[in-house]
């Protein structure tokens, strides 16, 4: 499809891990971006892969790629109530500009 | 390091009135910067590309008389809105590459009443 794929809504309690998932849609992407948003607020850079990858891990966050289904997705672990905010993937697409397609963003509420 | 800084955070203004957004890469030089919106609850839109001495480049149904684009060195591009309407209000958002990245200003809140 056109557009960069997440789930809405995921609520977890605190001190679980969370899974947010997305599908980007340019295999040539060559990097593929995590962005934290707070209310209000910007995006934060929370991390990002390079597409030879297949993981990588910054403290509590975990990044997995699987290119073959354009998939990606971020692990946090041990979530706490500070993690809850609206996390988006982002995709640089082969289109000669270097701007980000964003997905739709996956709000995260954690319970305590 | 990479700190994006916007100008105002949040500006209320009568409808027929121009807003200038200012949006500063603080401790690096970028000669990209982007112009997004974001609507409540919704993903963010890019609205242009601004280029360190040259023309932006707009996005397809973004007018560039409305949305006046300046990159006028390599730490600062503006966004004018000019003779602003209620439906101009939105949540805009800068940023500015370095690299293979892109650092976030904390975005400008516009009301147009």
């Amino acid at each position: 499809g056109e557009d960069v794929e997440q789930s809405l809504f995921l609520s977890v309690r605190e001190g679980d891990s969370s899974v947010i998932n997305c599908t980007y849609t340019d295999s040539s992407s060559t990097y593929l971006y995590w962005y934290k948003q707070e209310p209000g607020a910007g995006l934060q850079l929370l991390t990002y892969i390079f597409s030879n990858m297949d993981m990588k891990q910054d403290q509590r966050l975990t990044v997995l790629l699987n290119k073959k289904d354009k998939h990606l997705s971020l692990r946090i672990a041990d979530t706490q109530t500070g993690d809850s905010a609206i996390y988006f993937c982002a995709e640089i697409r082969n289109t000669g500009r270097r701007a980000l397609t964003f997905g739709s963003g996956t709000r995260l509420q954690v319970q305590p | 390091g990479a700190v994006v800084s916007q100008h105002p955070s949040w500006v209320i203004c009568k409808s027929g009135t121009s807003v200038k957004i200012e949006c500063r890469s603080l401790d690096f030089q970028a000669t990209t910067m982007f112009w997004y919106r974001q609507f409540p609850k919704q993903s963010l839109m890019l609205m242009a590309t601004s280029n360190e001495g040259s023309k932006a480049t707009y996005e397809q149904g973004v007018e560039k008389d409305k949305f006046l684009i300046n990159h006028a060195s390599l730490t600062l591009s503006t966004l004018t809105v000019t003779s602003a309407h209620p439906e101009d209000s939105s949540f805009y958002i800068c940023s500015a590459s370095m690299g293979e990245t892109q650092y976030f200003g904390p975005g400008t809140r516009l009301l147009v009443l």
